[in-house]
């Protein structure tokens, strides 16, 4: 139990496009679901958080007009990188969380590259 | 603000040799302690949410323990296939967002 699935696995892109990333709760249903951010060698970074049928709380220092979330059920949340440019590319993964409990439960990660 | 540190940030064992990480934290009154493990490439794999000094959980090597200031997770005569790098993370009681350590490499050699 507790799948979480990420769809791309990977993603190339050219500069200025925008790429849409979905994060989807496979036998549960998510409250709250969570998106993070990962360069080589460092730790999550949490970008935002959002509740189904709410708008996205985003960390300091995360533009909401580049990263758009949307949490349209308690299964799916997706996330859209707006006018993609390489400082852009990294490892995006997503996490959700059941209602009543506390445990987040991960995605695989997308990788995003950023031509 | 919400602290997580985990030491040792790598470590290197052999084929049975047991060892034990560690992470201190600090929270405002903590609503859980929980440790994930990453591959490379992957995202985090759940293993243990702990939620009260004192409380340990096991599954199958892995033994994870708390106390008020720091949580230990220990294996016991590792594979190769527990290398992975190993996070450590805590929520706050008025909050779900996790705050994670930087991590411990832990790389065991046949």
């Amino acid at each position: 139990g507790a799948v979480v699935s990420q769809h791309p696995s990977w993603v190339i892109c050219k500069s200025g496009t925008s790429v849409k990333i979905e994060c989807r709760s496979l036998d549960f249903q998510a409250t709250t679901m969570f998106w993070y951010r990962q360069f080589p060698k460092q730790s999550l970074m949490l970008m935002a958080t959002s509740n189904e049928g709410s708008k996205a709380t985003y960390e300091q220092g995360v533009e909401k007009d580049k990263f758009l979330i949307n949490h349209a059920s308690l299964t799916l949340s997706t996330l859209t990188v707006t006018s993609a440019h390489p400082e852009d590319s990294s490892f995006y993964i997503c996490s959700a969380r059941d209602r009543g409990r506390d445990t987040q439960y991960f995605g695989p990660g997308t990788r995003l590259t950023v031509l | 603000e919400d602290q997580v540190t985990q030491s040792p940030e790598a470590l290197r064992l052999q084929e049975g040799e047991s060892s034990s990480l560690n992470c201190s934290y600090t929270v405002s009154g903590l609503r859980g302690l929980f440790w994930y493990r990453q591959d490379p490439g992957k995202g985090p794999e759940f293993l243990f949410t702990l939620y009260s000094a004192g409380e340990e959980k096991e599954k199958e090597r892995l033994k994870a323990t708390l106390t008020k200031k720091e949580s230990f997770l220990h294996i016991t005569a590792p594979k190769p296939e527990d290398s992975a790098t190993y996070l450590c993370a805590v929520t706050p009681a008025n909050d779900y967002k996790l705050s994670f350590g930087a991590g411990t490499t832990v790389t065991v050699r046949a």
